[in-house]
């Protein structure tokens, strides 16, 4: 069965430093993964998308993340980190297709993170 | 463009008591989902429809949750009795049709509080 871990369950950086929030996923074949983001109070918005193509993926907003089959992991990271992106981060799995329709998402628990001034 | 649509913001309710939640997907989506999400957890889906039909209903709990969506347009949700673990934000979201689905838009979500 598809699945995603984060790791953390809350990132504390401060502004213009790096982030790096980790994704480890488990599939019994080649995965479509994604990075969603929710703000307070609003919608879940995509960050970006892996489905087999290239393994670094750009996102909105300086956002990228590297897909690693060795390790089985799809971390998300920024070089520098804005207030604005203070939010809770989801890591995703498609999970299997059946019935002629995409097989539906399977989010992880979450990321927390804060970003200090 | 407008987005999903979502109402009631918030709802309170005692258990035992029915609730319904509704939603407008983004005009011309074809797939709409409804996911619940649980403090401290990510969206499960519970329901998938395409156009007006289900597609993927397998972890409604169908002996108090049903879900409609007629005309295939906008839906609701349905919860009766509630009960305590139903306490949760409710997210419903849209697609267009096709195989390239991967975005999901999400609304703003319904919080459901049951005392």
């Amino acid at each position: 069965a598809q699945s995603v871990t984060q790791l953390d369950s809350h990132v504390s950086v401060s502004e213009g430093t790096p982030v790096l929030l980790r994704c480890n996923y488990s599939s019994s074949y080649s995965p479509s993964l994604f990075w969603y983001v929710q703000h307070p109070n609003k919608g879940l918005q995509l960050l970006l998308k892996y489905t087999s193509a290239a393994t670094l993926v750009k996102g909105i907003n300086g956002f990228e993340a590297e897909f690693k089959k060795s390790e089985t992991s799809f971390h998300l990271t920024k070089p520098s980190a804005h207030m604005s992106d203070a939010a809770e981060y989801f890591c995703v799995v498609r999970g299997v297709s059946y019935g002629g329709s995409q097989g539906n998402l399977i989010f992880g628990k979450g990321t927390k993170l804060s970003v200090k001034p | 463009e407008a987005g999903v649509a979502q109402s009631p913001r918030y709802k309170i309710i005692e258990k035992r008591q029915s609730v319904a939640f509704w939603c407008n997907p983004i005009s011309g989506h074809a797939t709409l989902y409804w996911y619940q999400q649980i403090l401290g957890q990510g969206p499960k889906l519970l329901i998938q429809f395409q156009n007006n039909g289900v597609v993927d209903d397998s972890q409604l709990p169908k002996d108090r949750f049903s879900a409609e969506r007629l005309k295939g347009v906008d839906s609701t949700l349905k919860i009766q009795p509630a009960k305590l673990e139903d306490s949760a934000v409710y997210l419903c979201a849209s697609s267009p049709a096709g195989r390239d689905t991967d975005t999901q838009y999400f609304g703003p979500g319904t919080r459901l509080t049951v005392l």
